[in-house]
């Protein structure tokens, strides 16, 4: 039932570079609300990791940054390390029918 | 800081009514949004719905028909209900708080532990 799209997994190496987009729509994230991105390593809890579209609160390493630009948002991680290894979910606001909040398909992160 | 912690039956007939409940600790439930999330085995997350303090409630459409969400706030608890549930409805329930200024921009910061609703006769 999510309106927000993600590519089912990324992989990278340890240091390298990779990048999660998050597809929406007019409803959504191209109506002009927040995009926020969460963490979860697999059997924990949900994390929020990016809110207001690129703002990390604190403890969260700068190694993560995202962006929003029309109807779609991107995670970026770089200096990739083990531990980053996770689920990643972007989560926004829909205006369609009575509002309601909607997660991302979800990302599956791989460090080879 | 907050503590969510959920609490409930974590096996419930097909037909029957979900109860959970979550309570927060070291901090007033007063002001804030609070909100069910759940999370099938396997799968992504959905969010069900959430109340504020004051009562109000906004529910997820495709459960809408089916979920209810209260608030205590002598207790610093918030309470789900979702009726008629059938083995789809199997998940790990997350409560969580949800701050923002206006819905558009409100993001969940703190999360309960969450626990296992396993749908099953």
């Amino acid at each position: 039932q999510s309106v927000l799209t993600q590519p089912p997994s990324v992989s990278g190496a340890p240091g390298q570079r990779v990048t999660i987009s998050c597809t929406g729509g007019n409803s959504n994230i191209g109506a002009g609300y927040d995009v926020h991105w969460y963490q979860q390593i697999p059997g924990a809890v949900p994390r929020f990791l990016i809110y207001g579209n690129t703002n990390r609160p604190s403890g969260v390493p700068d190694r993560f940054s995202a962006s929003k630009s029309a109807t779609s948002a991107s995670l970026a991680i770089s200096g990739l390390q083990a531990e980053d290894e996770a689920d990643y979910y972007c989560q926004s606001y829909d205006n369609s029918l009575s509002g309601f909040f909607v997660f991302g398909t979800g990302t599956t992160v791989t460090v080879l | 800081q907050v503590q969510l912690q959920e609490s409930g039956p974590g096996l419930v007939k097909p037909s029957e009514t979900l109860s959970l409940t979550c309570t927060v600790s070291a901090d007033s439930i007063s002001g804030y949004f609070w909100s069910w999330i759940r999370q099938s085995p396997g799968k992504g997350l959905e969010w069900i719905g959430y109340i504020y303090y004051s009562g109000s409630t906004n529910y997820n459409p495709s459960l809408k028909s089916r979920v209810t969400i209260s608030v205590d706030t002598s207790k610093n608890q918030f309470s789900l209900k979702v009726k008629s549930v059938t083995p789809a409805d199997t998940a790990v329930y997350y409560c969580a708080r949800a701050i923002g200024a206006a819905a558009n921009y409100r993001y969940f910061d703190y999360w309960g532990q969450g626990t296992l609703v396993t749908v099953s006769s």
